[in-house]
């Protein structure tokens, strides 16, 4: 089991439907992440949140919506997606990036499919 | 050219052999180095995690460092079937939040 949780598992959704994805931490950690993750390819960053704001959007289109409610909770808020946003959505968190690196621990994801 | 670069695989060994996993990179500016693995639909797991250049080791894994020629190592010693899975590598600079990975190695120990 990880320390970082994500619900749900699986999300099956059609296009006009609003969904939102959810993780949670309780290590204390101050900078949390989304990631998206195709079927043999690595991780691509989506959002990073430190010390619950916003500081890096890597140009992600306005039907992904993050939203950080305090420092242990992620939100991902699913609009309007398309049929190749498809893929498995991970959240990580790690103690803060300021004065260093810490590296980043991540959740099981959740499996989204688009119909 | 990538930053960082990994070989694909699939990387298939008998059960009990060395398995010796690699990557490089281009940015001298990489001060942290990460191995994760990942079973089939789970989430990267944080295998080891080293600082600038040298060794390390877990158990039956050993992480290396080479800044001077820009490449990073994962050996596992003693491979179970429980080891297949993809491995990643990930590094990162002072300061940032960024991590960049490598496009990961599916290994497979037979039994």
């Amino acid at each position: 089991d990880t320390e970082v949780t994500q619900t749900p598992k699986h999300l099956v959704m059609g296009m006009t439907n609003k969904k939102s994805l959810k993780c949670e931490q309780h290590m204390g950690h101050r900078a949390m992440y989304w990631y998206k993750q195709k079927a043999k390819k690595p991780p691509e960053l989506m959002f990073v949140y430190s010390y619950e704001k916003l500081s890096i959007n890597e140009s992600v289109p306005s039907r992904f919506s993050p939203e950080c409610p305090n420092s242990s909770l992620l939100n991902l808020h699913l609009h309007a997606l398309q049929p190749e946003d498809s893929a498995l959505y991970l959240c990580a968190s790690s103690h803060s990036g300021t004065g260093g690196y810490q590296p980043q621990h991540f959740g099981d994801g959740t499996r989204l499919s688009i119909l | 050219q990538k930053e960082v670069e990994q070989d694909p695989g699939p990387l298939s060994v008998p059960e009990g052999a060395i398995v010796s996993l690699n990557c490089t990179y281009s940015n001298s500016a990489f001060q942290y180095f990460m191995w994760y693995r990942q079973y089939s639909r789970k989430g990267p797991e944080l295998l080891m995690y080293t600082y600038s250049s040298g060794n390390k080791e877990d158990g039956r894994f050993t992480a290396q460092v080479d800044k001077s020629s820009k490449y990073i190592s994962l050996f596992i010693r003693d491979s179970q079937p429980s080891d297949s899975a993809t491995y990643l590598c990930a590094m990162s600079g002072i300061g940032g939040f960024k991590t960049i990975f490598g496009a990961g190695t599916r290994l497979f120990v037979k039994a």
